[in-house]
């Protein structure tokens, strides 16, 4: 079945370390995909989104994606991670008519940063 | 900007009362959308809309019910609340469909007693 899968519930890193942040989907075409960020308490947040070109993609906050459409995956990095960075991650896929016409939702990764 | 505003934040019900969740956008977005968020399984599509007058189905549409009456409104109908509604609900708008930004409100934390 088609799905959009993040694979770690929770990750913690210590503030200052490199992040990344896996999303992997398994819809045929190459989809629209997207990274959003939610605070506690808040709505979601576009981060950065591809749609085609350059594979590597930069968003806010000093983010960046890379799409590999080999691994079909685009995980999320970041090489220094903030305090004000803990949130939950949502990488999100935009499908086509086939699929419904539908923007698809991963289950989302909690980050937690240690001081 | 206001952007998208939803209204109440929390609510608590009992089995089988009834409410609305009231959302609204002041971008002119074509598309609008409700989304029930719970612990670990994301986001999942309730309604959306892709004009005023047209609404269409989510993943997830059993015992709620929309309207689009207006470009600016979409408000989401609880009928006969469940204890399995308990969630935190998102609306969010965007200028097309899925290839577009969604631009999310804060959510109603509704919980079903």
């Amino acid at each position: 079945a088609q799905s959009v899968t993040q694979p770690d519930i929770h990750i913690t890193v210590s503030e200052g370390a490199s992040l990344e942040l896996r999303c992997n989907y398994s819809y045929g075409a190459t989809p629209y995909l997207f990274w959003y960020v939610q605070s506690p308490g808040q709505g979601l947040q576009l981060l950065l989104k591809y749609f085609s070109g350059d594979t590597l993609v930069q968003g806010i906050k000093g983010f960046e994606a890379e799409f590999k459409r080999s691994q079909s995956s685009f995980n999320l990095r970041k090489p220094s991670v903030h305090w004000s960075d803990a949130a939950e991650y949502f990488c999100a896929v935009g499908v086509g008519e086939e699929y419904g016409n539908k923007l698809v939702f991963g289950a989302g990764t909690i980050l937690r940063v240690k001081s | 900007n206001a952007g998208v505003t939803q209204t109440p934040k929390f609510r608590i019900l009992k089995i089988g009362q009834s409410m609305t969740l009231q959302c609204t956008q002041d971008m002119n977005h074509n598309y609008m959308y409700w989304y029930r968020q719970d612990p670990g399984m994301g986001l999942k599509l309730i309604y959306y809309s892709v004009g005023a007058g047209i609404t269409d189905k989510g993943e997830v549409p059993n015992g709620y019910n929309v309207s689009r009456s207006t470009t600016e409104d979409f408000p989401l109908r609880l009928e006969l609340a469940a204890p399995s509604q308990t969630s935190v609900y998102f609306c969010a708008s965007s200028y097309g469909g899925v290839s577009e930004k969604l631009f999310f409100g804060s959510g109603t934390q509704l919980s079903v007693l």
